[in-house]
């Protein structure tokens, strides 16, 4: 099965408010989290990375979260834009070097 | 720089039939992998090589083989398709695992076995 998985399939964001995307994983020998976004049609495109030994990690108006304790990571999108529309996964990298992806949220923007 | 680059696009085959994907990167990576994307399912690693002469099996293997005779090109092959494995393939690459794992996919090769 699976070791990474995400709480909710889709979520609805209004247009300019924060997303919200969370992620449970379950390796806790994985020691470096990944966020990709999926466009319709296209391959998966990098978003952001967090090692294990941070806690948070700031991009362009995205912020990833990792609470080790309890296996969680969440990517926050600030201001969200239509643009951000998209499949979000999250992915580990395990211990003997595969990265092994989540089923994926579907992020739907409101105008 | 073209990155990633998978040929077909599209494919159809017969149940039985056999065929090669092709998957070529040009950035100089070493590590490059195999993920099938079906509905619900996310992406599931196939098979995965970290340099030339090296692969080894990820998730999903059975009914498919890889080899890495450089470090440009990771072909998949399906010995002998079946519709089970209709679906969406996608060929990655990165620098590395464990460092600057940035990884680049390609634009996917959509595949029917009827």
């Amino acid at each position: 099965g699976e070791s990474v998985g995400l709480h909710l399939p889709t979520l609805s964001v209004q247009e300019g408010d924060n997303s919200i995307i969370n992620c449970a994983y379950s390796n806790s020998a994985s020691d470096y989290f990944i966020w990709y976004k999926q466009e319709s049609g296209k391959g998966p495109q990098f978003i952001i990375d967090i090692r294990s030994n941070m806690d948070k990690r700031q991009g362009q108006r995205v912020t990833v979260l990792l609470n080790k304790t309890v296996k969680h990571l969440s990517l926050q999108i600030a201001a969200t834009q239509p643009g951000d529309s998209a499949v979000y996964f999250c992915a580990e990298n395990i211990w003997d070097d595969k990265i092994i992806f989540g089923k994926g949220t579907r992020l739907h923007i409101l105008p | 720089n073209a990155g990633v680059t998978q040929t077909p696009k599209f494919q159809v085959l017969k149940t039985g039939q056999s065929m090669t994907l092709q998957c070529a990167q040009d950035m100089n990576h070493e590590y490059m992998s195999w993920y099938r994307q079906d509905p619900g399912m996310g992406l599931r690693l196939i098979h995965y090589s970290v340099g030339a002469g090296i692969t080894d099996q990820g998730e999903v293997p059975n009914g498919y083989n890889v080899s890495r005779s450089t470090t440009e090109d990771f072909p998949l092959r399906l010995l002998s398709a079946a519709p089970s494995q209709t679906s969406v393939y996608f060929c990655a690459s990165s620098y590395a695992t464990g460092g600057n794992t940035e990884a680049f996919f390609g634009q996917g090769t959509r595949l029917t076995v009827v």
